[in-house]
């Protein structure tokens, strides 16, 4: 059984700081880590990918993975209220085509 | 920019009705992903296809739930007949192929059964 887990929060920042969203993963195999942002009401939408050990930023966002931990993180700087969403992690673990496995998500306030 | 459209919206249905969803996923992507998400909870896969055909339909539950894309294009869910834990949203992904390729995701289905 494939697992992806997160803390379901809610995770309360103050506007400004520096959010920190976690998912672990039960599949040593896995290729590919995805992160997606889902407003209330609507669709996921993606945020940024990472296949590789390490950091990979985007803007304000960096994702961090170490495949030896099976963990994979997202960091949101500068925070601001429009982040106010869950984010959701998924994990591929096929290489052919993808076989994706979603993580309950994590529902992020920032206060402003 | 493309998109990957679905139909209706929203959906309200007695118990024991059929109901059924429609996707049109962006031109071009051959895997049509069908998602169900509960309130509090991730998407979980209903079902995959790969152009016209399934790849996995483990999480299908077969005795009240059907999916075709007849010509590898568009695709419908059908639940026949719907129960009261079947009340979620419905999302339909594509993506082009490979496994390191986006899932774009439609607007979803919000389905209540009462």
């Amino acid at each position: 059984q494939k697992e992806v887990e997160q803390n379901s929060g809610p995770l309360s920042v103050p506007e400004g700081a520096i959010a920190s969203l976690n998912c672990t993963y039960s599949d040593r195999g896995s290729q590919s880590f995805f992160w997606y942002r889902q407003y209330s009401g609507k669709s996921p939408e993606l945020i940024m990918f990472i296949y590789s050990n390490g950091d990979k930023e985007d803007g304000r966002f960096t994702a961090q993975l170490n495949k030896a931990s099976q963990y994979v993180s997202l960091l949101i700087r500068d925070s601001q209220p429009s982040d106010s969403a869950t984010y959701l992690c998924a994990v591929n673990w096929s290489n052919y085509g993808q076989n994706f496995v979603f993580g309950p998500g994590t529902r992020l306030s920032v206060l402003p | 920019e493309a998109e990957v459209a679905q139909s209706p919206r929203y959906k309200i249905t007695e118990k024991s009705q059929a109901v059924a969803f429609w996707c049109d996923p962006i031109s071009g992507h051959a895997t049509l992903y069908w998602y169900r998400q509960i309130l509090g909870q991730g998407p979980e896969l209903l079902v995959q296809f790969q152009d016209e055909s399934v790849v996995d339909d483990s999480q299908l539950p077969k005795d009240r739930f059907s999916a075709e894309r007849l010509k590898g294009v568009d695709s419908t869910l059908k639940i026949q007949p719907a129960e009261l834990g079947d009340s979620a949203m419905y999302l339909c992904a594509s993506s082009l192929a490979e496994s390191t390729d986006t899932q774009y995701f439609g607007p979803g289905t919000r389905l209540t059964v009462l």
